[in-house]
């Protein structure tokens, strides 16, 4: 079946503009997951969907980062004012239930989001 | 918090070479584990993984074992092929509250050479 999708593959934007990011996880995982790959951070955990519960947005770098999930599936991530340090690959993932450390978390190919 | 430590790369080595990659990490519970390899200009894929103490993962050659007493899912590989030239990183996964997140460790580049 078909694996995690993700849109764009890539965005270059000017600093200060809106950017949206969209996930398309497995059908049937009611778990999707959002991380970003930088070179100075490594991989880091964003944000958490599962099912129909509250998000886990624990993993947000700052309140111009917000995503959300309609209808338990597409997921969309904002960032408002975007600035140059946010410049990374933002990958999603998603995994069957999200309620064990056991599930394997499934990636999609990444959007690469250059801020100049 | 929950941590992962890499050994820190970039990794070179010659064909049918044996490959060790050490990970160790920090978890308040009982993780799982798991080693994600990224192919130059691929996504992420799981490699391999380990649910508990003792337990092997497999895959493609390569095998890790949870080792709790020492904290330790260290990558082997007994002949490594240059289609293993790829970024590595090792991960756990520990429920905490309804998130079972990934923590990583840094990655380390494996360049396998002719």
């Amino acid at each position: 079946g078909a694996g995690v999708s993700q849109s764009p593959s890539n965005k270059v934007t000017e600093k200060g503009k809106d950017v949206e990011l969209r996930c398309d996880p497995i059908s049937g995982h009611t778990a999707l997951y959002w991380y970003r790959q930088s070179l100075g951070q490594g991989l880091e955990f964003l944000i958490y969907f599962q099912g129909n519960s509250a998000p886990d947005k624990s993993g947000l770098p700052s309140d111009r980062f917000s995503a959300e999930r309609t209808g338990g599936s597409v997921s969309t991530l904002t960032i408002q004012r975007t600035q140059q340090e946010d410049s990374a690959v933002y990958l999603c993932a998603s995994s069957l239930t999200g309620t064990s450390s056991t599930d394997t978390q499934y990636f999609g190919p990444g959007t690469r989001l250059t801020v100049l | 918090g929950d941590s992962v430590t890499q050994m820190e790369g970039p990794v070179t080595l010659s064909e049918e070479a044996f490959l060790t990659i050490n990970c160790t990490y920090t978890a308040t519970g009982y993780p799982s584990l798991f080693w994600y390899v990224q192919y130059p200009g691929e996504g992420l894929q799981l490699l391999l993984k380990a649910t508990k103490a003792d337990d092997k993962g497999s895959n493609k050659g390569f095998e890790a074992t949870y080792r709790k007493e020492t904290t330790s899912f260290h990558l082997e590989k007994g002949s490594v092929q240059v289609s293993d030239s790829a970024v590595y990183f090792c991960a756990l996964s520990e429920r905490t509250g309804a998130n079972s997140k990934l923590t990583f460790g840094k990655g380390i580049t494996l360049s396998v050479r002719p």
